[in-house]
Formats: C-alpha cells, sequence, structure tokens
C-alpha cells in the first residue's frame, strides 16, 4: 500500500502568519492527492482535492500544489479558525491511505 | 443540500458484532459511492472501505478484510457498514463519507463504539 508522511506533525504560528504543510508519497500518485481540515470533535471536511483544487465554500486562503510524490498546502494568512489538523489522503491506488496529520497551533 | 446522518452510539462487548447506518439525502444517492473511515481516540484517520452503491461492489482494507461487510440500499439511500468480531482496537468514531472520486466531499457525523466488557 501507498504510505503517506506528513510533516511536520505540529506546526506553530501566528494568526496572520503563512503555514506551509507537506505530504510525502511513497510512490507517485500522480496529482491524486486530498487534503481536509478536522477540529475537536468534528468531522473532517474537505479542502483540496486533484493536488490543487479547492473545494466547494473553501477560503482562497487555502491552496495545494505538487504532483507525483511530493505535495503542499499552504494557508496563506492563518486566520483563528484555521488552528485544526490537517491530513492528506492518496486516491491513486486502493487501498486508499491518510496521512498521520499535520496539528496547526498557536 | 447534501446530508449525511449516520446512527448513534454503540456499546458493544469483545466478540460481538456493530453496524452503523448511513442515511444520504440532498443528492442522487446511486450517482456516488460511501466511503466508510475511522479514527481511534487520539489518533489519525483510517480509510476503512468503499462502497459503490450502484453496482454494489466494494473495496475493503486489508486490516478488517474478512471481518467487515459494508452494504447500501438504494430504495432507502442508506449504507450500512457492519464489523464483526469486535475488539477493544475497534473503538473509534466511524465516519461514512460522499465519495465520487475517490475522496469523501461530504462525511456524516460520526458514530461512536465503544468495545468494552
Amino acid at each position: 500500500e501507498i504510505v503517506m508522511t506528513q510533516s511536520p506533525a505540529t506546526l506553530s504560528v501566528s494568526p496572520g502568519e503563512r503555514a506551509t504543510l507537506s505530504c510525502r508519497a511513497s510512490q507517485s500518485i500522480s496529482s491524486t492527492l486530498a487534503w481536509y481540515q478536522q477540529k475537536p470533535g468534528q468531522a473532517p471536511r474537505l479542502l483540496i482535492y486533484g493536488a490543487s483544487t479547492r473545494a466547494t465554500g473553501i477560503p482562497a486562503r487555502f491552496s495545494g500544489s505538487g504532483s507525483g510524490t511530493e505535495f503542499t498546502l499552504t494557508i496563506s494568512s492563518l486566520q483563528s479558525e484555521d488552528f485544526a489538523v490537517y491530513y492528506c489522503q492518496q486516491y491513486n491506488n486502493w487501498p486508499r491511505t491518510f496521512g498521520q496529520g499535520t496539528k496547526v497551533e498557536i | 443540500q447534501v446530508q449525511l446522518v449516520q446512527s448513534g452510539a454503540e456499546v458493544k462487548k469483545p466478540g460481538a458484532s456493530v453496524k452503523v447506518s448511513c442515511k444520504a439525502s440532498g443528492y442522487t444517492f446511486i450517482n456516488y459511492g460511501i466511503s466508510w473511515v475511522r479514527q481511534a481516540p487520539g489518533q489519525g484517520l483510517e480509510w476503512m472501505g468503499w462502497s459503490n452503491t450502484y453496482r454494489a461492489n466494494t473495496n475493503y482494507a486489508q486490516k478488517v478484510q474478512g471481518r467487515v461487510t459494508m452494504t447500501t440500499d438504494t430504495s432507502t439511500s442508506k449504507a450500512y457498514m457492519e464489523l464483526r468480531s469486535l475488539t477493544s482496537d475497534d473503538t473509534a468514531v466511524y465516519y461514512c463519507g460522499r465519495d465520487g472520486g475517490g475522496y469523501p466531499d461530504y462525511w456524516g457525523q460520526g458514530t461512536l463504539v465503544t468495545v468494552s466488557s
């Protein structure tokens, strides 16, 4: 199965700063990557699919890039509501697999 | 609007089975698959499997293969996930998600399954 590795595990940033989260696949997955945001006690929310396409209603400050094995989620100017855990997921192969998550904290 | 509403929390004994339901509304049910994802307490997301609502075929994670059955009922727009031979390692919040392209774009609220003697 494809192993997804996210870094860093925890990212400490201040409101208004830029956050850059990384996700690496153990083999090429083209652009078949999604990003999710999860807040405590809530279900995940789809942010990005196709590595770079924002899902419906997702603010423009969220952007995704990359292809092959290296991917990045960038939050251009962190708002208070953006502090959460972020997961990447590949859907190129079965089984689908998630990264272990990056917690974005103040 | 798209909604997925899951059944309520369950407490089960080791060795028992649990069946979680997921009621879909706001879209044409057979046009999308349903994925199931679980999250153990304090842990990350774990993909469990996917069910094709139209052709009734499935794909399961190896970790639960042989213990899980995912089904759908197109007459009621409901999806089901049954997990058998439960152990404490199965204690988790179970989520269903509408899946049209390999990733869930809408999620249920989650169902907590606790396995305890």
